[in-house]
């Protein structure tokens, strides 16, 4: 089936030093999966970090970035200097695209904390 | 101003009670979903809804049931409640278009004791 499989837990990172969250995927019934990276603060709904819709792309938002490789089924979330405000639990995801896009495959998350 | 509100924020019910768990978006889309979240788990899909007075099953609809009366508004009952749905349970609402990009409330933690 479809799956998106990312760093599970926690991932603790200092101040300025760089960061990578792993996240591999397995799309057997689409064709052409859109990725996406959603991050949830404290106290708030998730909300879309970046999207990739074309495998070879590389999309960016805030510091962070994720190169969607269809390859070897990843898109790993990295930045160079991370801020204690990107603590954060972030989503890898997957969809489908035109009628079936409505359905997003999410990983468990994978919970950032940035020690000052 | 938050687009997508979902109310009660926090909820303790009692097995076998009813409960009602509301959404709002005021961001004029067509679609909108209900997730749960629980440890070692992604979002998992229980409701859908492609426009008021439709609602579809979703990945894990059982025990579930879903309303849309109006475009603005998508809840999710519990006509039964049970220990094992004790949970986070998130709302969002998207567009129809192709790239399926979600706005998410912030999340209602619900307790069945």
């Amino acid at each position: 089936g479809d799956s998106v499989t990312q760093t599970e837990g926690q991932v603790t990172v200092s101040e300025s030093k760089s960061l990578i969250i792993n996240c591999t995927y397995s799309a057997t019934s689409i064709a052409y999966p859109n990725l996406f990276w959603y991050v949830r603060y404290p106290g708030e709904g998730l909300q879309l970090l970046l999207k990739v819709i074309t495998a070879g792309q590389k999309g960016s938002s805030r510091g962070f970035e994720a190169t969607y490789n269809k390859e070897t089924t990843s898109f790993h979330l990295q930045k160079a200097s991370v801020q204690e405000s990107d603590s954060a639990v972030y989503y890898c995801a997957l969809s489908d695209t035109g009628t079936n896009a409505y359905k997003v495959i999410f990983g468990k998350g994978t919970h950032l904390h940035v020690l000052p | 101003e938050a687009a997508v509100t979902q109310s009660p924020r926090n909820k303790v019910a009692v097995t076998g009670g009813k409960v009602t768990l509301s959404c709002n978006q005021t961001n004029n889309h067509n679609n909108m979903y209900w997730y749960r979240q629980d440890t070692g788990h992604g979002l998992r899909l229980i409701h859908y809804s492609y426009g008021a007075g439709s609602t579809e099953k979703g990945d894990i609809p059982d025990g579930y049931k879903a309303s849309r009366p109006s475009q603005e508004n998508f809840s999710l009952i519990l006509e039964l409640a049970t220990p094992s749905q004790t949970s986070v349970y998130f709302c969002a609402s998207g567009d129809a278009g192709v790239y399926a990009e979600q706005f998410f409330g912030p999340g209602t933690r619900l307790t069945v004791l």
